[in-house]
């Protein structure tokens, strides 16, 4: 079955220790993104990455890290989690469309909801 | 500027009867995909539908279609004959360059629509 998986799903922890959210897709996608949702905010991008070992930041970067070492999987690291980094974090991943738009549908994981204390 | 605009943050509709819900969007580049994304309570993100820009017939899909309106830069959601499960928060997305999966995916801030019995 094709999907994008995160793990944890649920994450409680305290401020200053390091976590990392796992994301793995299993669809051969170029591209993967980490998105955050908040309330009244919608979905905003955190990083993003074109291909293995190519990430660039997105709408919030900031106190987040990523990296691409294999095509399935893009973790999302917070070295110093702080309270306003509790949210709702999704992974996606699509293909890096050659031909039509049509083929670049986004598929996003479950999500994993963090709360920072 | 806002690059999508979902001006209502929360609607109403009667079981069996069609709704609508609303996008705007803003962009200069002449390619652009525009996406609807679906989330029920359980958090997962579901894609809906999609439209390019240069695509000459609005998108459908089952009981969704978007009322793509280009001079007026809109990409309205219709879904007919509202089910109970349709109640979910509805997120419009837009994708702006040519046929690549590397530009990000912005997201408005959502509608929550709510179907009533």
């Amino acid at each position: 079955e094709a999907q994008v998986t995160q793990n944890p799903r649920y994450l409680i922890t305290v401020t200053g220790k390091k976590l990392t959210v796992t994301c793995s897709q299993n669809m051969n996608h170029e591209y993967m993104s980490w998105y955050r949702q908040d309330p009244g905010l919608g979905l905003r991008q955190i990083y993003y990455s074109m291909n293995v070992e190519v990430t660039d930041k997105g709408d919030v970067p900031e106190g987040y890290k990523v990296s691409r070492k294999e095509k399935r999987n893009f973790p999302l690291i917070l070295e110093s989690p702080s309270p306003n980094q509790t949210s709702l974090y999704f992974c996606a991943s699509c293909r890096a469309g050659l031909l039509t738009w049509s083929y670049n549908e986004q598929f996003f994981g479950p999500g994993t909801r963090l709360t920072v204390l | 500027a806002q690059k999508i605009t979902q001006t209502q943050p929360g609607m109403f509709v009667q079981e069996k009867e069609a709704v609508t819900l609303d996008c705007t969007y803003d962009t200069s580049d002449p390619s652009y995909g525009l996406f609807w994304y679906k989330q029920p309570s359980s958090g997962e993100m579901i894609f809906l539908i999609y439209q390019g820009s240069y695509d000459q017939q609005n998108a459908t899909e089952g009981r969704y279609s978007l009322n793509f309106q280009k001079a007026r830069k809109s990409a309205n959601l219709v879904i007919s004959a509202s089910q109970l499960g349709d109640s979910a928060m509805y997120f419009c997305a837009m994708r702006e360059g040519p046929n690549s999966g590397n530009t990000p995916l912005v997201f408005g801030k959502g509608t929550r629509l709510s179907v009533i019995a």
